[in-house]
């Protein structure tokens, strides 16, 4: 039982290069979410799914797509990455019940030159 | 705006010692509220939940509290030990539970010295 995990754990980009970040779960959490931690913040959630084939949202969207094509996995993707994009990625999945806690994986280190 | 500010920004203390972190928030109203530890490197790990209607709630030797009428929480460490070292983070969540309303603090580092 791996939880969640994150590939890849680190990665250099140049301006304007694009990547996906893949997340995977084998909790069969319906909720999966994507944030992004920078030194100074908390944690900002970009995107979010409620399920398999929906995506949402968050509070920092702009610059990132994601998808969720099957319930396990959470794929966030940046066309054209910008270093303001440099961050550490987190992501996270959860079950049904509203108080069920988040369960984050180990992260990717991104930096955009 | 709600938000969620957490006090100190940092804390150094001796092995073994008690130390209590400050979280203040003003989301309202207010759902759960959830203390995170996070080691260097890692993901956030949750240690406590509490709704609006729990005022303790305890994890080995971690304690939290939770005000609701001063909106305030704090979690206690007893007897701390090296692998405390970590950053704690308070999440908030308002009523009713939206995935992204959700609150993250800024997180207290907390550094265990021998």
């Amino acid at each position: 039982n791996a939880g969640v995990t994150q590939t890849p754990k680190f990665r250099v980009l140049k301006t304007g290069q694009s990547m996906t970040l893949l997340c995977a779960q084998d909790m069969n959490h319906e909720y999966m979410y994507w944030y992004r931690q920078d030194p100074g913040m908390g944690l900002r959630l970009i995107h979010y799914s409620v399920g398999e084939g929906t995506t949402a949202k968050g509070e920092v969207p702009d610059g990132y797509n994601v998808s969720r094509l099957k319930k396990q996995n959470f794929l966030l993707g940046l066309e054209s990455a910008a270093p303001s994009q440099t961050s550490v990625y987190f992501c996270a999945s959860r079950g049904g019940n509203s108080y069920n806690e988040q369960f984050f994986g180990p992260g990717t280190r991104l930096t955009v030159l | 705006k709600n938000q969620v500010e957490q006090s100190p920004q940092s804390l150094i203390i001796l092995e073994g010692k008690n130390c209590t972190l400050q979280c203040n928030y003003t989301v309202s109203p207010f759902s759960n509220l959830r203390w995170y530890k996070q080691d260097t490197g890692r993901g956030p790990v949750s240690l406590t939940i509490m709704t609006f209607s729990e005022n303790t709630k305890s994890n080995g030797r971690y304690t939290a509290t939770l005000d609701a009428d001063t909106k305030q929480s704090s979690l206690h460490i007893t007897a701390s030990q090296l692998s405390d070292s970590a950053s704690y983070i308070c999440v908030v969540s308002p009523y009713p539970n939206r995935d992204d309303k959700i609150i993250f603090g800024k997180g207290t580092r907390l550094h265990i010295l021998p």
